[in-house]
């Protein structure tokens, strides 16, 4: 079976301040990792995948497969970084289901 | 259209009562799914279209969940007998068919069983 497990279901920061959203994942396979975001009334939407390897709206993860780890970072979150944060994954090379974490709540404060 | 788009956006009904909710995905993808998101949880899946074909429906919690997409674009969601537990938002989402493409989720329909 496939998990993503999201410790924090809210995390509070400073303008400015780093972040890292944890996720931690198991699965038996080869895994691509995702993560997702919701703005406030706004649709689901990709923000990263780890095969990417790009660094979107100053955001980057790296995945860790000893750890068996996808965190998401910014070195200086901004305030319009406040949005729910989900972490997910599928079966590499498939374009198949996801399986999602329970989704962290990023509150940047001014 | 832009993007994927469900209909309608809230939905109550009373505990019994038949409902559809249906979802026009991204024109010219291949790929469709349902997910159930329930108040303070991620997406769960339910079910996985390829073009007109039900490929999965491991997720459906009941077989009073049945989903269709007879054309191979626009989707439907029916649950019947609707009951309290069936409260949540219901997510469907649109890719193209290619390795490593990406899922494009729609605004979701809320569901509330009274």
């Amino acid at each position: 079976a496939q998990r993503v497990t999201q410790p924090e279901k809210l995390l509070s920061v400073f303008k400015g301040a780093p972040v890292e959203l944890k996720c931690n994942y198991s699965y038996s396979g080869s895994p691509e990792l995702f993560w997702y975001v919701q703005y406030s009334r706004q649709r689901l939407q990709l923000l990263l995948r780890h095969i990417s390897r790009e660094s979107i709206k100053g955001f980057t993860a790296d995945l860790n497969k000893g750890e068996t780890s996808f965190h998401l970072k910014k070195p200086f979150a901004q305030e319009e970084d406040s949005a729910m944060y989900y972490c997910a994954l599928r079966r590499r090379g498939s374009n198949y289901k996801l399986t999602f974490g329970k989704g962290t709540l990023l509150t940047v404060n001014p | 259209g832009a993007g994927v788009s469900q209909s309608p956006r809230y939905k109550v009904a009373k505990r019994g009562q038949d409902v559809a909710l249906r979802c026009d995905p991204i024109s010219g993808h291949v790929s469709l799914f349902w997910y159930q998101q329930a108040l303070g949880q991620g997406p769960e899946f339910l079910t996985y279209f390829q073009n007109e074909a039900q490929l999965d429906k491991s997720g459906l919690p009941s077989d009073r969940f049945f989903a269709e997409r007879p054309e191979g674009s626009v989707s439907t969601l029916k649950i019947q007998r609707t009951q309290q537990e069936d409260s949540a938002v219901y997510l469907c989402a649109s890719s193209t068919s290619g390795v490593g493409a990406w899922a494009f989720f729609g605004q979701g329909t809320r569901l509330t069983v009274v």
